[in-house]
């Protein structure tokens, strides 16, 4: 069964920095591609990053929204996804949820970025 | 603005069939596959057709999708009050290199 859950979600000032963790299990890591997608409140769904597979050199693509602050990775040895995100912004508050290949999805963590 | 467009809303009746659309565009519908999503009130989205018009296995056959061209389509029959939900399409454009979202189309069953 895959399953992925989020973590690391908190509180945080603008122009802090914060690192978001997805635990995969289930599935074969390094053979899917990894995305991150985030929900801001009372809106729709915006995509934020992707980590292709390692087939494909695990390379990286951004949202114009986040491109040079955010940062998308993996530790293949543990099965984890991570999202580095700095310079947080007030519009940057959303649920935070990674998703394998668009099609599962986690139950998202809450990043809220506030002074 | 999402590139992306769905009707914010619909509505029909118990039992109906509704239809909800999601435009595109030569570089994004036109040559990607589209995915449809149900997101229920407090829940994390679920992939409800992939590759334009395929079910994974746990959705049921009322939900079924198509495209045409630079747009896609989802159908939703017999319906249901807990089909009540925002629904999105999704896509890969490949001239922005970027996965993207229609803005959501919220569905109510009277």
């Amino acid at each position: 069964e895959v399953r992925l859950v989020e973590s690391g979600g908190a509180l945080v000032q603008p122009g802090g920095s914060l690192r978001l963790s997805c635990a995969a299990s289930g599935f074969t890591f390094s053979d899917q591609y990894m995305d991150w997608v985030r929900q801001a409140p009372g809106k729709g769904l915006e995509w934020v990053a992707r980590s292709r597979k390692k087939a494909k050199s695990y390379s990286t693509e951004y949202a114009a929204s986040v491109r040079g602050r955010f940062t998308i990775s993996r530790d293949e040895s543990k099965n984890l996804l991570y999202l580095q995100m700095n310079s947080l912004k007030t519009e940057d508050t959303a649920v935070y949820y990674c998703a394998r290949e668009m099609g599962s999805w986690g139950q998202g963590t809450l990043v809220t970025v506030s002074s | 603005q999402s590139v992306l467009t769905q009707p914010p809303s619909v509505s029909a009746a118990p039992g109906q069939k509704v239809t909800i659309s999601c435009s595109g565009s030569s570089s994004n519908i036109g040559v990607n596959y589209a995915s449809w999503y149900q997101q229920l009130p407090g829940a994390a989205p679920k992939l409800l057709i992939y590759d334009n018009n395929k079910r994974p296995s746990v959705i049921p056959d009322r939900f079924s999708g198509s495209k045409s061209g630079t747009s896609a389509t989802l159908a939703i029959t017999g319906l249901q009050t807990g089909d009540e939900a925002d629904y999105y399409c999704g896509t890969w454009d490949s001239n922005l290199s970027v996965w993207i979202f229609g803005g959501g189309t919220k569905l109510t069953v009277l």
